[in-house]
């Protein structure tokens, strides 16, 4: 079946550090992947998305890569701030399989320390 | 102001009653989506619409019904079937294919 794996455990980090967090999935042809940021008690914000053909993704201090070999996307935040703390999601399309919806990764915690 | 609002915050029921949240969205998406959410948990997909009078089921719909009568709108019924309906419910819409997903505040469903 398909499964998006992200690291359960809850990544802490020192201001002003780079921020690296992955999604592995297996059983899955994503046509792309998009990130997303929860906030406790919110709705999710779209960050990225990054299609099977693109390398890597920027937007100001974010970077995604998308690995379509090792089935791995990385999310990057450079020079993270304590306002960067929050979970973060990865979801994917559904691929070749007809369903018309995106399936979530249960996320990471990022905890950034001033 | 163009987003998603989802009513109420908070609802409290007592068990064995049936429960609408509503959903209602002035982005002119085509499609909706309902998520279920518990602590410390990802996303599971309830039910999803991409189009007016037409929807389909997510991975978790036993015990849920949706209704899709107008574009802005699609409402979700937690039914007396649902067997631990307490969560965090989230409701989205998104362009077609599903691109990037606009998220409602939530509604935070207690049932006692």
């Amino acid at each position: 079946s398909q499964k998006i794996e992200q690291n359960s455990e809850a990544l802490n980090i020192q201001e002003g550090k780079t921020a690296t967090l992955t999604c592995n999935y297996t059983n899955y042809s994503p046509a792309y992947l998009q990130w997303y940021r929860q906030d406790p008690g919110r709705g999710p914000v779209f960050l990225l998305l990054i299609r099977e053909n693109e390398k890597e993704k920027r937007k100001e201090r974010l970077k995604v890569t998308f690995d379509t070999t090792l089935k791995q996307s990385l999310f990057h935040i450079t020079a993270s701030q304590p306002a960067d703390s929050a979970t973060y999601l990865c979801a994917l399309d559904a691929g070749d399989t007809g369903r018309r919806a995106l399936t979530f990764g249960s996320g990471t915690r990022l905890q950034v320390q001033p | 102001d163009g987003g998603i609002t989802q009513s109420p915050k908070y609802l409290f029921r007592k068990e064995g009653q049936n429960v609408t949240l509503s959903c209602e969205q002035n982005l002119n998406h085509d499609a909706m989506y309902w998520y279920r959410q518990d602590p410390g948990q990802g996303l599971r997909l309830i039910y999803y619409s991409q189009i007016v009078n037409d929807f389909q089921k997510g991975d978790i719909a036993e015990g849920y019904s949706v209704s899709r009568e107008k574009k802005e709108s699609f409402p979700l019924t937690v039914t007396s079937a649902q067997k631990n309906p307490t969560a965090f419910y989230l409701c989205a819409s998104s362009d077609q294919p599903p691109y990037e997903q606009y998220f409602g505040p939530g509604t935070r469903l207690t049932v006692t």
